[in-house]
């Protein structure tokens, strides 16, 4: 069992750049969700796939945020034309039913 | 406005002592509660689970109630030890979803076990 795994642990970029985050949950967990944290905060959800169906997105996720999962599998996050605002930890996490299990989260930092 | 509070500033505890968080939430009817340990530069990990029609439950040295009146959790470690210092989560799903809403954190309590 190798847990949630994300990728890159860190990513550094300039602002209005495009990145793209991965997440591979544990395989057999069919609910997926993304969350961004910032310093000091605790992890605020931004969207959630019952396999490959994006079933909720927060009201935090704008028009420059997109997640995909493609055959239920693997998440992918991608934000365009970066802002310096988007600096946080971006976490992933699956589950079975209710307890969700953490990846270790990839830190962007936007200069 | 919903809200969720926890201890802001960091809860200092001699070892051996018991430890107790508490999380108060307004505006919310949560259909249960989680707890999360998380560490420095660490996802957060699960440790319990408690439902509103539930009054308590407990994992080795943790325990968690759970008082829908008064709008509140606590989350107790007994026999603490210095390896229990972390930052220690309350999460709730809303009624609404049917339990796939995503998590809604506070911000988290940071325990100090001294030695």
């Amino acid at each position: 069992d190798t847990g949630v795994s994300q990728n890159p642990r860190h990513k550094i970029t300039k602002r209005g750049q495009n990145v793209t985050f991965r997440c591979d949950p544990i395989s057999e967990h069919n609910r997926l969700y993304w969350y961004r944290q910032t310093l000091g905060q605790g992890p605020e959800f931004l969207t959630y796939f019952q396999n490959e169906a994006q079933l909720e997105k927060s009201r935090l996720l704008s028009d420059r945020f997109s997640a995909e999962r493609p055959k239920g599998s693997f998440s992918t996050l991608e934000i365009q034309r970066t802002e310096q605002g988007d600096s946080a930890m971006y976490l992933c996490a699956s589950s079975p039913l209710d307890e969700q299990f953490f990846g270790p989260g990839t830190r962007l930092t936007v200069l | 406005s919903q809200k969720i509070e926890q201890n802001s500033e960091a809860l200092n505890i001699q070892e051996g002592k018991t430890a107790t968080l508490t999380c108060n939430y307004t505006n919310y009817s949560p259909a249960y509660l989680q707890w999360y340990r998380q560490d420095p530069g660490r996802g957060p990990v699960f440790l319990l689970l408690i439902r509103e029609n539930e009054k308590e439950k407990r994992k080795e040295r943790l325990k968690v109630t759970f008082d829908t009146t008064l709008k509140q959790s606590l989350f107790h470690i007994t026999a603490s030890q210095p390896a229990d210092s972390a930052t220690y989560l309350c999460a709730l799903v809303p009624h609404s979803g049917g339990g796939a809403d995503g998590l809604t954190f506070g911000k988290g309590t940071h325990l100090i076990i001294q030695p």
